[in-house]
């Protein structure tokens, strides 16, 4: 019973670089999100997904791509790390956006010097 | 007002004290309110929904006041156990919105 999983759990990028983060679940879960999270700013949404093929944006979305091409499947990908983009970025699903609590995966640490 | 307040704490409790937390929330339209624990480089947790006319699951007391707009969350007779972080989350504009957190530490 993998519920969310996420991929990988540590990352060092340097300034520039690209990168996907990897977010899959197989609950059959509609909603999707991507939240990071940092010391004294609590969990802030970059994107979410209601469905297969839509997307939106959240709190916090510069520098962050999105696609959901299948429902088990939303990755984040970094354009071009920036130092500010260091965190821990989790990702969640649920059966719906508003009425259902969140399964998070396990977070991934990102560091970018 | 932000959309979610919660006191950041430290609550620094010892061991069978009762705790309370409270969160208020902005937006009257919500529907949708849960307890979340997170311990330290972990992910949240559910710990509880919040139900309209409170609930209760072992020592967890959950609570709503619609009227003015905040959620609350007791803990009776603490256990190290339960020092955690503890996010009240409650639907919004976008979808489901986080507070800050709480941080509770039980001594021994």
């Amino acid at each position: 019973n993998a519920g969310v999983t996420q991929t990988p759990k540590f990352q060092v990028l340097k300034t520039g670089q690209s990168m996907t983060l990897q977010c899959a679940q197989d609950m059959n879960h509609e909603y999707m999100s991507w939240y990071r999270q940092d010391p004294g700013m609590g969990l802030r949404l970059i994107h979410y997904s209601v469905g297969a093929g839509i997307t939106d944006q959240g709190e916090v979305p510069n520098g962050y791509n999105v696609s959901r091409s299948t429902t088990e499947d939303f990755p984040l990908r970094l354009l071009s790390a920036a130092p500010s983009q260091t965190s821990v970025y989790f990702c969640a699903s649920s059966p719906s956006a508003r009425s259902s609590p969140l399964h998070f995966g396990n977070g991934t640490r990102l560091t970018v010097t | 007002r932000k959309e979610v307040e919660q006191d950041p704490g430290p609550f620094n409790v010892p061991e069978g004290a009762t705790v309370a937390f409270n969160c208020t929330y902005s937006n009257s339209a919500s529907q949708s309110f849960f307890w979340y624990r997170q311990d330290c480089r972990k992910e949240p947790k559910l710990l509880m929904s919040v139900y309209s006319s409170g609930n209760e699951d072992g020592r967890f007391t959950a609570q709503l006041n619609r009227a003015s707009q905040y959620i609350s969350l007791l803990i009776r007779d603490s256990k190290l156990s339960d020092s955690a972080t503890y996010l009240c989350v409650v639907s919004g504009n976008t979808p489901l919105v986080f507070g800050k957190g709480t941080r509770l530490s039980v001594i021994a």
